[in-house]
């Protein structure tokens, strides 16, 4: 089945305490692409990425970081994560740059206490 | 700069009646619209999308128009059930910069 995995979905960690939230496709996608999701604000990107050892920041990236080793890997990273950074996460991957529509994962609750 | 704005942030309606969203984009190079529906607790899947060089795309209930003379978008709804409560999501593709940038989300109820 054609999907986008994440891992975990939920997240409850102390400030300052490193973590990595996964993201893997399995359809072969050039483009994948972090958002954080937080009410009234929309779906924010934080970072993205064209292909492989190819990464850029979006509209949020302060404090969080991204590596694209394999094609179907997308890792985010929060090296000392706060609690302005509570939110929901979706990692989204799409075949070609944005204009083909994304298939999003299932979403990661991230709590920072 | 890059900017969507979505109207309304809330839609209450009659099961049956109609439902209707809009957006405005700022880019006139736009050329990609896609929309999103996120049911409680879902990820957001794409439902219906439309290209610049189309004024308008149905499927089945759902339809979406594109002025792009007024830079602005529409999602229809027609004949709502209970089951299309969800928030929904516009989108516009800004071509310069290749990305996707979303609307704030319209939380749509449907009453039986």
């Amino acid at each position: 089945e054609a999907q986008v995995t994440q891992n975990p979905r939920y997240l409850i960690t102390v400030t300052g305490k490193k973590l990595t939230v996964t993201c893997s496709q399995n359809m072969n996608h050039e483009y994948m692409s972090w958002y954080r999701q937080d009410p009234g604000l929309g779906l924010r990107q934080i970072y993205y990425s064209m292909n492989v050892e190819v990464t850029d920041k979006g509209d949020v990236p302060e404090g969080y970081k991204v590596s694209r080793k394999e094609k179907r890997n997308f890792p985010l990273i929060l090296e000392s994560p706060s609690p302005n950074q509570t939110s929901l996460y979706f990692c989204a991957s799409s075949l070609k740059g944005t204009a083909y529509g994304y298939t999003f994962g299932s979403g990661t609750r991230l709590t920072v206490v | 700069g890059e900017n969507v704005e979505q109207h309304p942030s809330t839609l209450s309606v009659q099961e049956g009646d109609s439902a209707v969203i809009k957006c405005t984009y700022s880019d006139s190079a736009s050329n990609y619209f896609p929309w999103y529906k996120q049911e409680l607790g879902k990820r957001p899947q794409l439902i219906i999308d439309i290209r610049s060089n189309v004024g308008e795309k149905k499927d089945q209930r759902i339809a979406v128009t594109l002025n792009k003379t007024a830079k602005h978008f529409s999602l229809h709804i027609t004949e709502t059930q209970p089951e299309d409560s969800a928030v929904y999501f516009c989108a516009a593709r800004y071509r310069n910069t290749d990305k996707l940038i979303f609307g704030t989300g319209t939380r749509l109820q449907v009453f039986p």
